[in-house]
């Protein structure tokens, strides 16, 4: 069974603090990883991996894929109060059509 | 215009009534899908259309039951819910590209909060 599993499930810190957050999985035919946000509603688009090793950058955030270790992280600098959020990874995996595979989120807290 | 929109965002229903759940996109998208979340809970896949044709049931109750009309059209037809159908239900698409490796981001809906008495 393809499984995606985030840790910690839960993180606090102070504003300024750099966080790294985990995403390991195990899916038959991988096609690429994904990271979203999700504050109240849908969860809105952050990166997408395809190949190992190469970071993905947008401001204070960045993602990098290790294929080998079936794994990635994401990594949130000088975090705000803006970042508090649930932060999904998802697996996508080739099944007929694209389908994803959700880990449980890891829910980060940013206290001023 | 990259945005997927959803219909009604509240919904409360009793256990006999039937209802439909709308989602709309522009953006040329040839897959669809619905998610459910519960409090808490990453989404969990319901249903994928790809090309307008269901390719994807992850064995849901048939009290749900989805339709796709044409490529920017999505809906879930509600029946004889449960209190524990109580969610947010999301829509979200993507392009597809079968048997090719590229970038097949999801947008997701805002989502209708669906409540059954």
């Amino acid at each position: 069974e393809d499984k995606v599993v985030q840790s910690p499930l839960s993180l606090v810190v102070h504003e300024g603090d750099t966080v790294t957050l985990n995403c390991s999985y195990e899916v038959t035919n991988f096609r690429s990883l994904l990271w979203y946000k999700q504050e109240k509603k849908a969860p809105t688009f952050l990166f997408m991996l395809t190949s190992s090793g190469i970071e993905k950058k947008s401001g204070r955030l960045s993602s990098i894929l290790d294929k080998k270790e079936l794994s990635s992280i994401l990594n949130i600098t000088a975090t705000q109060t803006g970042d508090s959020a649930i932060y999904l990874c998802a697996v996508e995996a080739i099944q007929g059509a694209q389908k994803l595979v959700f880990g449980q989120g890891t829910r980060l807290t940013i206290n001023p | 215009d990259t945005e997927v929109t959803q219909t009604p965002k509240h919904l409360v229903m009793g256990m006999t009534n039937k209802k439909s759940l709308k989602c709309e996109q522009h953006m040329g998208h040839r897959a669809m899908y619905w998610y459910k979340q519960k409090a808490k809970k990453p989404p969990e896949l319901m249903f994928v259309y790809s090309y307008e044709k269901l390719s994807i049931n992850e064995s849901v109750p048939s009290r749900f039951s989805p339709e796709c009309p044409n490529s920017s059209l999505l809906n879930l037809h509600l029946h004889a819910l449960q209190p524990e159908d109580s969610a947010l239900y999301l829509c979200a698409s993507s392009q597809v590209a079968l048997g090719r490796v590229i970038g097949n981001e999801q947008f997701f809906g805002p989502g209708t909060r669906l409540t059954v008495l």
